[in-house]
């Protein structure tokens, strides 16, 4: 089993739609991850937390320490936002190692 | 701010030359530098951990001979990859973080393709 597994595997939404990214571990962590890598294979550091709740703009990212998991969520979404989301975690006492898990590919239809 | 730059973005090269990726944080010194590699349709896999001023730690499976990696500054971070073979044709990628267990910051990546 993965220590980060990531789903839906694959997601289409129509444009406008609210979406919803799901990331479980099964390790203890530092702070988990939220990274946006776009076609060209250039990767985003979208949120870094260790607990509650995170907002940007239009992207929401929540953690859930007790349950070992973290939500991604994307407001009216636009096909901009087509892109794999990678949720990776710092695993506790492993000086800022990351485990990644293996990425929702989204798909924003216009 | 926390911008992290690598050259060059793409390289094609002969199987048995040695191909130098640049990793730079423009705007931050880095106390950590990562090197990752990702083939098609999979998740960045860590190569290495590289600290300035001392030797990089490799994760296991990675050769250190293969895959040399020099931290001269707390801005620059290289990997040479010696002789290499299409096998080694993958996106590279780095990241730096400006202290211990802070976010990192993740380079544009390098895509290397051996013939």
């Amino acid at each position: 089993k993965n220590e980060v597994e990531q789903s839906p595997q694959n997601l289409t939404a129509q444009e406008g739609e609210f979406i919803t990214i799901n990331c479980s571990y099964s390790v203890g962590i530092s702070a988990l991850h939220w990274l946006q890598q776009h076609p060209g294979g250039g990767i985003v550091s979208l949120f870094m937390l260790s607990s509650g709740k995170k907002k940007h703009g239009r992207l929401i990212a929540t953690i859930n320490i007790q349950e070992k998991h973290s939500s991604l969520h994307i407001t009216a979404s636009h096909p901009r936002d087509s892109a794999v989301y990678i949720c990776a975690v710092g695993v506790a006492g492993a000086n800022s190692k990351l485990t990644f898990g293996k990425g929702i590919t989204l798909s924003v239809r216009p | 701010g926390a911008v992290v730059s690598q050259h060059p973005s793409r390289v094609i090269c002969k199987s048995g030359t040695s191909v130098k990726i640049e990793c730079r944080s423009l705007d931050f010194q880095a106390t950590t530098m990562f090197w990752y590699r990702q083939f098609p349709k999979q998740s960045l896999m860590l190569m290495a951990t590289s600290n300035e001023g001392s030797k990089a730690t490799y994760e296991q499976g990675v050769e250190k001979d293969k895959f040399l990696i020099n931290h001269a500054s707390l801005t620059l971070s290289t990997l040479t990859v010696t002789s290499a073979h299409p096998e080694d044709s993958s996106f590279y990628i780095c990241s730096a973080t400006r202290v211990p267990g802070g976010s990192q910051y993740f380079g544009p990546g390098t895509r290397l393709l051996v013939l």
